[in-house]
């Protein structure tokens, strides 16, 4: 069965922190692997990596990916208390239009 | 900047009525999907839809879900007889292409409550 696993499935940190969440994954004819950040609604995207070893950054944040380990990590600097969300991971396949998703990691940055 | 809206944000119904939740998709976009969000579960997919057919869904997806795009910027969602456990946070989603590499795009949501 295709899985995607994300730790920790909350945290709770103090403004200026770094953290970094993580995220495995299990399917089949794997293509590529997307972060979201979820608040109130509407998971809105972040990243998208297809490529090994390749960073990617916006600002703070940060990803990368490995797929001979078959995981991935979102790194967050100096936390903000905007960042305070569920952060969704999501794998794509090869053949499917489908994202299945990890249960997500609930974020909580405290002032 | 372009986004994928959804009416009602809230929609709440009695067992065993029907229920349409529409979405507007981003107009250039291609491929639409819907996915559900149960209470504290991951999000799953239901359906995705193109050439106005449906090209996948999942075994959540049964005969009690259909899906329409009615005209050139609704796409909907009905379920013909809902059951309590029909009760979820709904996203409708869009794409330009079906490619595994195209970002999906979410809308906010439509938070169904089957009493």
């Amino acid at each position: 069965e295709d899985k995607v696993v994300q730790s920790p499935l909350s945290l709770v940190v103090h403004e200026g922190d770094t953290v970094t969440l993580n995220c495995s994954y299990e399917v089949t004819n794997f293509r590529s692997l997307l972060w979201y950040k979820q608040e109130k609604k509407a998971p809105t995207f972040l990243f998208m990596l297809t490529s090994s070893g390749i960073e990617k950054k916006s600002g703070r944040l940060s990803s990368i990916l490995d797929k001979k380990e078959l995981f991935s990590i979102l790194n967050i600097t100096a936390t903000q208390t905007g960042d305070s969300a569920v952060y969704l991971c999501a794998a794509t396949q090869g053949g499917s239009e489908k994202l299945v998703f990890g249960k997500g990691t609930k974020l909580t940055v405290n002032p | 900047e372009p986004e994928v809206t959804q009416t009602p944000s809230h929609q709440v119904t009695q067992m065993g009525q029907e229920v349409i939740l529409r979405c507007v998709p981003i107009s250039n976009h291609l491929y639409f999907y819907w996915y559900r969000q149960i209470l504290g579960q991951k999000v799953e997919f239901l359906v995705s839809f193109y050439n106005n057919e449906i090209s996948e869904k999942s075994e959540i997806f049964d005969d009690q879900f259909s899906v329409e795009r009615p005209d050139g910027s609704n796409f909907t969602l009905k379920i013909r007889s809902t059951k309590l456990e029909d009760s979820a946070m709904y996203f409708c989603a869009s794409s330009a292409s079906g490619r595994a590499e195209e970002t999906q795009y979410f809308g906010p949501g439509t938070r169904l409550l089957v009493l």
